[in-house]
């Protein structure tokens, strides 16, 4: 079956620029989980939500990052006057509960020149 | 705070066995997970302990002491398809009860 899919793949961004980027959850998940992974480091949590409802922002870096799931399936993260600090992955992951296994998707390449 | 330590680097030779250690200090604990992930790729459920003891799933295997904070991965019968980065993963319940926090994962090398 499906996975968690991201679009796109990668993303080169010159500083200032808006970016969106998408998350596919797997079909039924009702859980799903932003990330941002730097280079040689393990994810960090940026935000959560619970069908359409964000549960928790708490990790999001500052008020340039935004994310919505307004049907309760695919997410999108925006990053607004995007700076060379936000070059990382973007992972999005999805679970069936809050409390189950999340499952990963292949992220978000962004680099900002 | 919220800590989870794990070595940077492991190297190892195939057939052989690798233990990869984690600790963790975090304000709650409800799960440690532990993640495979290639580069560039999404990281892969590996294992998950809530209880202490040994959980066994073929060629890997975990455990956990919430006692002492500890975990560890052990990987049996290394081939070289194993060479990755390991990550340690606590859920907090006291941080959105659901998120992960991540250790920064070990990279393990298998040479031949």
């Amino acid at each position: 079956g499906a996975g968690v899919s991201q679009s796109p793949r990668y993303k080169v961004a010159k500083r200032g620029q808006d970016v969106a980027l998408r998350c596919d959850p797997i079909s039924g998940h009702v859980s799903l989980f932003w990330y941002q992974q730097a280079l040689g480091q393990g994810p960090e949590f940026l935000t959560y939500f619970q069908n359409e409802a964000q549960l928790d922002k708490s990790g999001l870096p500052s008020d340039r990052f935004f994310a919505e799931r307004p049907e309760g399936s695919v997410s999108t993260l925006k990053i607004q006057r995007t700076q060379q600090e936000d070059s990382a992955v973007y992972l999005c992951a999805s679970s069936p509960a809050p409390s189950n296994e999340q499952f990963f998707g292949p992220g978000t390449r962004l680099t900002v020149l | 705070g919220q800590n989870i330590d794990q070595p940077t680097e492991m190297t190892a030779t195939e057939g052989a066995i690798v233990q990869i250690n984690c600790t963790y200090q975090t304000s709650g604990f409800n799960g440690l997970f532990w993640y495979q992930q290639h580069a560039g790729e999404a990281p892969t459920f590996l294992s998950y302990n809530v209880l202490d003891g040994l959980e066994e799933k073929g060629r890997f295997s975990s455990f956990l002491s919430r006692s002492k904070g500890y975990s560890y991965l052990l990987l049996k019968e290394l081939q070289m398809k194993d060479s990755a980065s390991y990550l340690c993963a606590v859920r907090d319940q006291d941080q959105a009860g659901t998120a992960l926090i991540f250790g920064k994962g070990t990279t393990l090398s298998v040479s031949s």
